[in-house]
């Protein structure tokens, strides 16, 4: 079975500063998608990064990069220049096709989260 | 677009009473996620459709909990009865397709609080 793992509950950062959240996952699929959600005070749901497993290079969008590993199964996110508004729980999220292929069912897992808090 | 959109956003229930859940996906999108968020559990999908079929309710907890998609813009989660576990934040997100990690946009979500 798949499992996704976020090791860090909580963590903080200063405003400015580099801060990297891991995530591991496990699974036997050779394609699938992890993602990296942010979800602020608001509750709000927001993607943050994704990462297509047969792309060898990382993914970045902005501030925001990955180190993905795959042979390590690792997906850390890394945010630079921190800023108040990061200041979420953050989640990493596991895509794949299910083992029903013909029918077309897919498998979404997320870690528990990591709760980021960006300090002034 | 509005986005995804929820109601209630909260809803304080007694035990044993039936709660509806509602969602309206973002126009034009095939895929319908329902997830539920607990401190003890993190965010679990429930169920999800594609094009108001459902696919996958493997992670439907019990035979209280049941979901429908009568039309491409209209989903409803309902638990009956409703017990005081089940309070947690429901949300529902829909997507354009699965192939090529499509994002899921997700709704504000329901806090549900059962007494």
């Amino acid at each position: 079975a798949q499992t996704v793992t976020q090791s860090q509950p909580e963590m903080s950062v200063q405003e400015a500063e580099t801060v990297t959240l891991s995530c591991t996952y496990d699974t036997s699929e050779s394609n699938y998608y992890l993602f990296w959600y942010k979800q602020p005070p608001s509750r709000q749901m927001i993607l943050v990064i994704r990462q297509e497993a047969y792309k060898q290079q990382n993914a970045t969008e902005n501030r925001f990069s990955v180190n993905f590993q795959k042979a390590a199964k690792s997906f850390s996110l890394k945010i630079s220049d921190s800023q108040l508004g990061d200041t979420a729980m953050y989640f990493c999220a596991f895509m794949t096709q299910g083992a029903r292929r013909t029918s077309g069912t897919y498998k979404y897992i997320f870690g528990t989260g990591t709760r980021l808090k960006v300090l002034a | 677009d509005a986005g995804v959109i929820q109601s209630p956003r909260h809803e304080v229930t007694e035990m044993g009473q039936e709660v509806t859940l509602r969602c309206k996906p973002i126009s034009g999108h095939d895929y319908l996620f329902w997830y539920r968020q607990t401190m003890m559990r993190g965010l679990e999908l429930l169920i999800y459709f594609n094009n108001n079929v459902p696919i996958d309710d493997s992670g439907m907890p019990e035979d209280r909990f049941s979901a429908k998609m009568p039309n491409a813009s209209f989903s409803t989660l309902k638990i009956q009865p409703s017990e005081p576990r089940d309070s947690a934040v429901y949300f529902c997100a829909s997507s354009l397709g699965v192939l090529w990690g499509y994002e899921q946009y997700f709704g504000p979500g329901t806090r549900l609080t059962v007494t």
